[in-house]
């Protein structure tokens, strides 16, 4: 059972171009991570947000929590050719046996020089 | 400092078979993660160490499937009697064990394929 789905799946750009992608639930998290994977590579983290509407900021990249914590959006402002990978955002979770993060279904974004 | 190593890289098997995917965790870690990611698709929790708490194995899809962490290091986990379904990149990652704020760093990944 996926609990996040994310959109779009797959998501193809010019250089220079905005765009955004979401997160979405039906379940309340904790906390709410990004990462970014490249081909070949395992996942790395980009943000951990745990407030309900909290707003992070890193660089081009703006990072939002759903009021509710249900969901969550990622926007690229200018995206550049470097940003190409899959983005993966995950829900953290208290549960009986200790932490879990439910991950979403993933992006892939293709930015095109 | 060494970051989270898997081996081996790449695993081809006939179906039946047994594997063992072996994954060092950063020194210093105390939580440890498998999961399993489809081509390019998210990632499906499969287990979870934590210290020398018993293992949170509610994500292995089979009794065929298997994990161990010895020493509080070092985590091996085994796939017996292979199924086609189970090609997919296996991922370790290693975290200090921060609760939901955790950061999980992750291996490259083992990818399985089963012939």
């Amino acid at each position: 059972t996926q609990l996040l789905e994310q959109s779009p799946q797959f998501l193809s750009i010019q250089e220079g171009e905005n765009l955004t992608v979401y997160c979405n639930s039906s379940s309340v998290f904790s906390s709410l991570q990004w990462y970014r994977q490249e081909p070949g590579e395992g996942p790395v983290l980009l943000v951990t947000v745990v407030t309900g509407g909290e707003v992070k900021k890193l660089k081009r990249l703006t990072f939002q929590f759903g009021d509710a914590r249900k969901d969550s959006s990622l926007h690229i402002t200018a995206a550049q050719p470097g940003d190409t990978g899959l983005y993966l955002c995950a829900g953290g979770k208290v549960v009986s046996t200790g932490n879990q993060f439910y991950f979403g279904t993933g992006t892939s974004l293709t930015v095109i020089p | 400092g060494a970051g989270v190593s898997q081996s081996p890289s790449n695993k081809v098997t006939e179906k039946g078979k047994d594997v063992e995917l072996r994954c060092d965790p950063i020194s210093g870690h105390t939580a440890l993660y498998w999961y399993r990611q489809s081509l390019g698709q998210g990632l499906e929790f499969l287990i979870y160490f934590q210290g020398n708490s018993a293992p949170d194995k509610s994500g292995l899809p089979s009794d065929r499937f298997s994990a161990e962490r010895t020493g509080g290091s070092v985590s091996t986990l085994t796939i017996q009697r292979t199924q086609q379904e189970d090609s997919a990149v296996y991922l370790c990652a290693s975290s200090l064990g921060q609760g939901v704020i955790d950061t999980q760093y992750f291996g490259p990944g083992t990818r399985l394929t089963v012939l």
